[in-house]
């Protein structure tokens, strides 16, 4: 089965750089939503997406943006990076009438 | 507050035996999803099992059964039969209907390992 795909893996920036962070839901899902998982920490919820509007805000910061795109697509846009932001990002999708989120593999997000 | 409690830090298991992680969590919200995720030491958060809050039987998906006990708020995890494969961070989590909340509340994780 589909699964959700994200890219890259891996990223390496630098601080005040910025990066784009894409995720493909699976095929017919609808609700794109993006988490943040530290290291060592539990994952936090940052913004979700259905039918290409902000469904829902958690603690994004400032710093980065996302949008969903036609194809439903979505990019977390995030920019002057810190140090504190290296972590796991990860892009989950559903379908909006039902609770179960199904993840991808997660970026990993390293900044030097 | 913490909305999801999993009381269990780490946790060594024989091989074959059968594992129950904790989770309690708390929400005013009368429909709710309560949900389990493994995450191995490569990273990824692998989808477990789902209980809806007004399901009225037990969740079980192959080896794993959620134990639901709405009145106590209690959604603890059943592994039977333990495997070395099953050595991983599992998270409990919950998604309020309420206010239009979209995102997962995760528990800090338990993180299991098991013996041969």
């Amino acid at each position: 089965a589909a699964g959700v795909i994200q890219s890259p893996r891996h990223l390496i920036k630098e601080k005040r750089e910025t990066a784009t962070l894409k995720c493909y839901p699976i095929p017919r899902h609808d609700t794109v939503y993006w988490y943040q998982q530290g290291p060592g920490q539990d994952p936090q919820f940052l913004i979700s997406f259905y039918e290409k509007m902000q469904s829902d805000k958690g603690s994004i910061p400032d710093r980065f943006s996302a949008q969903q795109f036609s194809d439903y697509h979505s990019e977390l846009n995030m920019s002057s990076l810190e140090l504190g932001d290296s972590a796991l990002y990860f892009c989950a999708s559903s379908l909006k009438r039902r609770y179960e989120q199904y993840f991808g593999p997660g970026t990993r997000l390293t900044v030097t | 507050a913490q909305k999801i409690t999993q009381t269990q830090p780490g946790m060594f298991v024989q091989e074959k035996e059968a594992v129950t992680l904790d989770c309690t969590y708390d929400t005013s919200d009368q429909s709710y999803g309560l949900f389990w995720y493994k995450q191995p030491s490569s990273g990824e958060m692998i989808f477990l099992i789902y209980q809806g809050s007004y399901d009225e039987q037990n969740a079980t998906e192959g080896r794993y059964s959620l134990n639901f006990q709405k009145a106590r708020k209690s959604a603890n995890l059943v592994i039977s039969a333990s495997q070395l494969g099953d050595s991983a961070m599992y998270f409990c989590a919950m998604k309020e209907s309420g206010g239009g909340a979209d995102g997962l509340t995760f528990g800090k994780g338990t993180h299991l390992i098991i013996q041969p």
